[in-house]
């Protein structure tokens, strides 16, 4: 199993250059997940699916489009970048819950993450 | 959405445990907690979670306390690899909920 992978691992635009992230996991969870992380801060969640064709926004969803057209991967897009959109950014699964005892199992697994620098 | 309060940073030296304690006034009945771990240019790696009472695996402690209201995450004998940033999330089991990360807590583990 691979887990969760991100594409591509850096890149850098120019102010209103449109890109897309790609997130894939292998483990058929039904969450994903997309949140940025900016230095010294923690992460913050731009989109998330619950399953396969649903999206639905976060904290900071502006200037962000997402995708899940299929259950293993969930796309970011951006329009038209912009220097505020510099970070890097990560994506994460999870499966549904499990009711375990007192309490639901719910661990996310993060991919290893995307800087992207725009200029 | 319960929010969490953590402690900016803590430094620890190697060999001592280390308890790291979030407040979370404002849990529901519904929530559980749940604290990750992040190394620099990683993602955040799941660590422990729990509802009430003491939790223990192979990392980790959690203990909280009847009113919930906080939680402190205990790492036993801390090494150099300890060395990361520590996240307590609150939330329910189901939707975009336990996503607030906030800035966590910056453990710096001294030789």
């Amino acid at each position: 199993n691979a887990g969760v992978t991100q594409t591509p691992k850096f890149r850098v635009l120019k102010t209103g250059q449109s890109m897309t992230l790609l997130c894939a996991q292998d483990m058929n969870h039904e969450y994903m997940y997309w949140y940025r992380q900016d230095p010294g801060m923690g992460l913050r969640l731009i989109h998330y699916s619950v399953g396969e064709g649903t999206t639905a926004k976060g904290e900071v969803p502006d200037g962000y489009n997402v995708s899940r057209l299929k259950k293993q991967n969930f796309l970011l897009g951006l329009e038209s970048a912009a220097p505020s959109q510099t970070s890097v950014y990560f994506c994460a699964s999870r499966p549904a819950v499990t009711l375990l005892r007192d309490y639901a199992y719910n661990e996310q697994f993060f991919g290893p993450g995307t800087r992207l620098t725009v200029l | 959405l319960a929010k969490t309060t953590q402690p900016i940073s803590m430094d620890s030296y190697e060999g001592q445990e280390v308890n790291i304690t979030c407040s979370h006034n404002n849990i529901a009945t519904n929530d559980y907690i749940t604290w990750y771990q992040q190394f620099p240019s990683q993602g955040p790696r799941f660590i422990i979670q729990g509802y009430k009472t003491k939790v223990t695996n192979e990392v980790a402690s959690l203990f909280i306390p009847a009113d919930r209201k906080s939680s402190t995450l205990s790492l036993p004998r801390v090494s150099l690899s300890d060395t990361a940033v520590y996240y307590c999330l609150v939330g329910g089991p189901t939707g975009a909920n336990n996503l607030f990360f906030g800035t966590g807590t910056r453990l710096t583990v001294i030789p």
